[in-house]
């Protein structure tokens, strides 16, 4: 069974420095789609940053940007130049064509001033 | 991307009694999902709906106590039966994407008493 692991329920970072999220999750399937969920405190669910598995080049949406290591497992979230409203629940997710996404505990991002 | 609208936001019902919670997308989507969430937790999977079949539930929900409807391809319905307050918590729908992303509704808080 797929699995995705938070290993971090909690961090905390300066505003304006850059963060990383980790992830890990466990397939044998060489076909899938790995995916960054931001959860603010109004509790909407907003799309950060999508990844194709078979896709090299790790995505990168503005400030957003991911490390996608596919023997290793692993997809990483950074954040660069953290911002008041970065201030979220992170959670990673995992799904295969047309079918449920798999979700990790979620990490909980707190912004310093 | 698709843009999903849940009604109502909140209520707060006496145990014994149902809810009916809706969910529009402002497109055609195959697959929409319902989910369950704890505050400050991850999301639980009640159950997929897809248009023209019954819902496929996962373990520990029961299609008596979680009907769904799918009438077409841009709503559903999801209710909430014989509530008891362990029912409290926030419900989401989301429906997927063209690159198999889910979208999501800003959530139903159900509160119990």
């Amino acid at each position: 069974a797929q699995t995705v692991t938070q290993s971090q329920p909690e961090m905390s970072v300066q505003e304006a420095e850059t963060v990383t999220l980790s992830c890990t999750y466990d397939t044998s399937e060489s076909d899938y789609y790995l995916f960054w969920y931001k959860q603010p405190p109004s509790r909407q669910m907003i799309l950060v940053i999508r990844q194709e598995a078979y896709k090299q080049q790790n995505a990168t949406e503005n400030r957003f940007s991911v490390n996608f290591q596919k023997a290793a497992k692993s997809f990483s979230l950074k954040i660069s130049d953290s911002q008041l409203g970065d201030a979220a629940m992170y959670f990673c997710a995992y799904t295969r064509r047309d079918d449920k996404i798999i979700f990790g505990k979620g990490t909980r991002l707190h912004i310093l001033p | 991307s698709a843009v999903i609208s849940q009604k109502p936001s909140r209520d707060i019902c006496q145990r014994g009694t149902s809810l009916t919670i809706q969910c529009q997308v402002d497109s055609q989507v195959t697959m929409m999902f319902w989910y369950r969430q704890q505050p400050g937790q991850s999301l639980t999977l009640i159950a997929t709906a897809n248009q023209g079949s019954e819902a496929t539930y996962e373990s520990g929900f029961v299609i008596d106590k979680f009907p769904i409807s799918r009438p077409n391809l841009t709503f559903s319905t999801l209710t909430v039966s014989n509530m008891s307050p362990e029912d409290s918590s926030i419900y989401l729908c989301s429906a997927i994407g063209r690159f198999y992303e889910q979208y999501f509704g800003p959530g139903t808080r159900l509160t119990v008493t």
